[in-house]
């Protein structure tokens, strides 16, 4: 069965500080890889996607994420983090014909 | 204009009543889903629908209905509320065209609380 694990509950940062946010997948088919973020009331949007290609992918809002197949993991990471980008984070798995599986969330705080 | 759209977005309704969660799209999207959030157990999906005349049950479909009535318009009724279907609940569009590649479009949530 298809399911994404992602370690981190909760992580808290400091402002400037790296970020690195986990996550592992067990899924038969090619997947196609997602980062959604989700802010305070609102939905979930969109960071960044990986279809195929180059295994480092760019994203919005100055994020990335490496795909790794060997480790099943497309862990997404931030070289310097702001205050406004404390949020809950979700990873997603899909594949042609079927629907998206997500993670469980970490939730990203960010001291000042 | 958000291009999906819930409502109500907040609503307190009573055991064993029904309500109905609205959700519209202006995408042109063909596809159609309900989610529902609960902390700690990230989104599971209820129903999801392909067109008009395509609709299917979800991992966690029991206690719940819905109702595509247009190619824009999806709507999620609980017939008879009970407090742990307490939750944020979220609507979503995909095209078909895109295939998975192309994402999920997220409203921006229905928080139903049930007492």
């Amino acid at each position: 069965a298809q399911s994404v694990t992602q370690p981190d509950i909760h992580i808290t940062v400091s402002e400037g500080a790296s970020l690195e946010l986990r996550c592992n997948y067990s899924y038969g088919a090619t997947p196609y890889l997602f980062w959604y973020v989700q802010s305070p009331g609102q939905g979930l949007q969109l960071l960044l996607k990986y279809f195929s290609g180059d295994t480092l992918v760019q994203g919005i809002k100055g994020f990335e994420a490496e795909f790794k197949r060997s480790q099943s993991s497309f862990n997404l990471r931030k070289p310097s983090v702001h205050w406004s980008d404390a949020a809950e984070y979700f990873c997603a798995v899909g594949a042609y014909g079927q629907n998206f599986v997500f993670g469980p969330g970490t939730r990203l705080s960010v001291l000042p | 204009d958000a291009d999906v759209t819930q409502t109500p977005r907040n609503r307190i309704t009573k055991t064993g009543k029904r309500i109905m969660l609205e959700c519209s799209q202006t995408k042109g999207h063909d596809r159609m889903y309900w989610y529902r959030q609960d902390p700690g157990l990230g989104l599971r999906l209820i129903y999801y629908s392909f067109d008009v005349k395509d609709i299917n049950k979800g991992e966690i479909s029991d206690g719940y209905s819905v109702s595509r009535q247009a190619q824009a318009k999806f709507s999620l009724s609980l017939e008879s509320a009970i407090p742990n279907q307490t939750a944020l609940y979220f609507c979503a569009t995909s095209d078909t065209g895109q295939g998975a590649m192309g994402g999920y479009t997220f409203g921006s949530g229905t928080r139903l609380t049930v007492v």
